[in-house]
């Protein structure tokens, strides 16, 4: 089993939807939890990241975390053409050194 | 505000020949620096990381070093390399002082290795 799995897609929505993009980890110490966007031929960046149950939203993205179910999960409402990219999952221990463990990443289509 | 240097920004090598990429950074002191390689349509693998200067951790082995020999530079070499060593190399920081989540990581442009 992967550390942190990820749906590879591509995962195609019309524009103007919410996109869902989902991620499970296996590790129950895991602490901290990251999305981060990469578009082709480009370094990753990061959108947001999440620490306590429930939700986090900013601005139209909208992270969820379930920790008794070991899920991390990002909407992306009104997506837009340029959304389209890979979205990468990131889950950290919390140790001092700050390992993030990465998911493979889903690749997102937005299609005008 | 922080930022994050690498360079070349592309190269291309012959197998056998040695590596060296550089990664530096602005604008924080003793961040914690990682050196991750991503093959096409891969996801992203953790190489290096290290936690002050002199200090690395080795995450896989292979015939990659890494080296960083002050506060803000990072270095990722090799004596020869392998058609299998081709992909994205990313130098990453994260910092308690970067304002944000203390293990987030914030990536540099990647430098992009052909070996041939």
């Amino acid at each position: 089993q992967k550390e942190v799995e990820q749906n590879s897609g591509p995962l195609s929505v019309p524009e103007g939807a919410i996109a869902s993009l989902n991620c499970t980890y296996s590790d129950r110490g895991s602490q901290s939890f990251f999305w981060y966007r990469q578009y082709s031929g480009k370094s990753p960046e990061l959108i947001m990241f999440i620490y306590s149950n429930g939700d986090k939203e900013d601005g139209r993205f909208t992270a969820q975390l379930n920790k008794a179910s070991q899920y991390v999960s990002l909407l992306i409402r009104d997506s837009q053409p340029s959304d389209s990219a890979t979205y990468l999952c990131a889950v950290s221990r919390g140790t001092s050194y700050g390992k993030l463990t990465f998911g493979q990443g889903t690749i997102l289509t937005v299609h005008p | 505000s922080q930022t994050i240097h690498q360079w070349p920004a592309t190269l291309v090598q012959p197998v056998g020949s040695p590596l060296s990429l550089e990664c530096t950074v602005e604008g924080t002191s003793n961040p914690n620096l990682y050196w991750y390689r991503q093959a096409a349509g891969r996801g992203l693998q953790l190489l290096f990381y290290s936690v002050g200067i002199g200090q690395i951790s080795s995450e896989v082995p292979q015939n990659l070093s890494a080296s960083r020999p002050q506060d803000r530079q990072f270095i990722l070499s090799s004596k020869k390399l392998l058609l299998s060593d081709s992909g994205f190399y990313l130098c990453a920081w994260s910092s308690l002082s970067s304002g944000s989540a203390w293990e987030t990581q914030y990536f540099g442009p990647g430098t992009r290795l052909l070996v041939l």
